[in-house]
């Protein structure tokens, strides 16, 4: 099955800085990536998402790349606030069974 | 538009006994899904239903743990003797297709 890997486990940024949080998977047949945002004790939010149709994908202040080829995406975090203190969880789906495949996560922390 | 909805939110149970738990998903939602996030982890996914059908219940611990969506809409999680390591927060999450999955706001299970 699939298997995603997320890097690095911790992040800690001066608020103003640009965050940046990498994934990898092994499927090849895998072709949609969302990224979650999980605030301590709330569900995982959806923030962006990418399909491997696209290279990029940019929302306001998130941004997402993916690497067909090498089978990697990121998320991109510029003008970091400390609202964006949480922990971040990529995933990909494959396109067999539709599963989600989730990444074991990113705490990000944000400093003011 | 009213969100996945999980109940109970907390549960304490001592190890051997039985516990459930219920999602209402959005409606409209074809696709459910059940997810295990231990503390610290991604969220694991544990069965995911298409309507009342099965699509995936590869990871899901048989010997203990069962789940149906009798009707294709509200769907149920049970454990039956629990476990200390069943010590977790379920996820339960829906979807309209292939893409975009919603979370509820999970149910904590401790087992003492």
């Amino acid at each position: 099955g699939e298997n995603v890997e997320q890097h690095p486990s911790t992040l800690s940024v001066q608020e103003g800085d640009s965050a940046v949080i990498k994934c990898t998977y092994s499927d090849s047949a895998s072709n949609y990536f969302p990224w979650y945002k999980q605030e301590l004790g709330k569900r995982p939010q959806l923030i962006i998402d990418i399909r491997s149709n696209v290279g990029e994908k940019k929302d306001q202040r998130i941004a997402v790349t993916l690497n067909k080829t090498a089978k990697h995406f990121s998320l991109h975090i510029t003008e970091t606030q400390p609202e964006d203190s949480a922990v971040y969880f990529c995933a990909a789906q494959t396109n067999t069974g539709n599963q989600f495949y989730f990444g074991t996560g990113t705490s990000l922390t944000v400093i003011p | 538009e009213a969100g996945v909805a999980q109940s109970p939110r907390y549960k304490i149970i001592e190890k051997r006994q039985s516990v459930a738990f219920w999602c209402n998903p959005i409606s409209g939602h074809a696709t459910l899904y059940w997810y295990q996030q231990i503390l610290g982890q991604g969220p694991k996914l544990l069965i995911q239903f298409q309507n009342n059908g099965v699509v995936d219940d590869s990871q899901l611990p048989k010997d203990r743990f069962s789940a149906e969506r009798l009707k294709g809409v509200d769907s149920t999680l049970k454990i039956q003797p629990a476990k200390l390591e069943d010590s977790a927060v379920y996820l339960c999450a829906s979807s309209f297709g292939r893409e975009k999955q919603y979370f509820g706001p999970g149910t904590r299970l401790t087992v003492t």
